[in-house]
């Protein structure tokens, strides 16, 4: 079955940029999605196919992917953004969802 | 806007049945896709089961087949888990989430806990 790899911690300081890897069998070829989850609440779309961003997500939000990996990259972090962060992505015509294991954001 | 609201999650015994249930509203819920998300204290994300919009379509995890089914009732906006055989690894928030732009899962409940323990 497949697999998404992403580290368990990734920590900076307010104003520098985090950039949170997801590791996965040619993922480049997948669409990957991310997802933000502050503690004790539900998780939130962040960035959709690779690149794209909902509305009412900041800019300082954005999403690349090539090879086998692919980066959630949040510029200029705020102290509201530490939090779990998922990256997933879909089997097309299996239905099936995979989900990274998360990786928690801590803001120094 | 789309709001989805879930229910039903309790205690429950090992071996017990529980139907978690969730109303959507703010779009239209009969021609949308939907999923079953699922949360282990202190763990992360586990799908757990998809429905196509028309119902016809359903997967499930390997962790759920043959004991967690999903279905829908277009009619009254309704997502349903009908669970079986609950097992302790089984306790998690369960999320109705639904289905976005290239399989995201764009809109989430707040999640309905279920505890399976004697």
């Amino acid at each position: 079955s497949y697999a998404l790899t992403q580290p368990l911690s990734v920590s900076v300081a307010p104003g520098e940029t985090a950039r949170i890897p997801c590791g996965g069998n040619n993922l480049g070829a997948k669409s990957v999605h991310w997802y933000q989850q502050k503690p004790g609440q539900a998780p939130v779309l962040v960035i959709y196919s690779d690149v794209a961003r909902p509305s009412g997500i900041p800019e300082r939000f954005s999403g690349s992917s090539s090879g086998n990996q692919a980066f959630l990259t949040i510029s200029r972090v705020e102290a509201g953004d530490e939090a779990d962060y998922y990256c997933q992505v879909w089997g097309f015509g299996s239905g099936l969802r995979v989900f990274g294991g998360g990786t928690k954001l801590t803001v120094l | 806007q789309v709001h989805l609201v879930e229910s039903g999650g309790e205690l429950v015994q090992p071996g017990g049945s529980l139907r978690l249930s969730c109303v959507a509203s703010g779009f239209p819920f009969s021609t949308s896709n939907m999923n079953w998300v699922r949360q282990a204290p202190g763990k992360g994300l586990e799908w757990v089961a998809y429905t196509s919009r028309d119902g016809v379509i359903k997967y499930h995890a390997d962790s759920a087949k043959g004991r967690l089914t999903i279905s829908r009732d277009n009619f009254n906006n309704r997502l349903f888990l009908q669970m079986n055989s609950l097992m302790a690894e089984d306790t998690a928030v369960y999320y109705c989430a639904k289905h976005g732009e290239g399989g995201s899962l764009d809109h989430w409940g707040q999640g309905t806990l279920v505890t399976v323990s004697s």
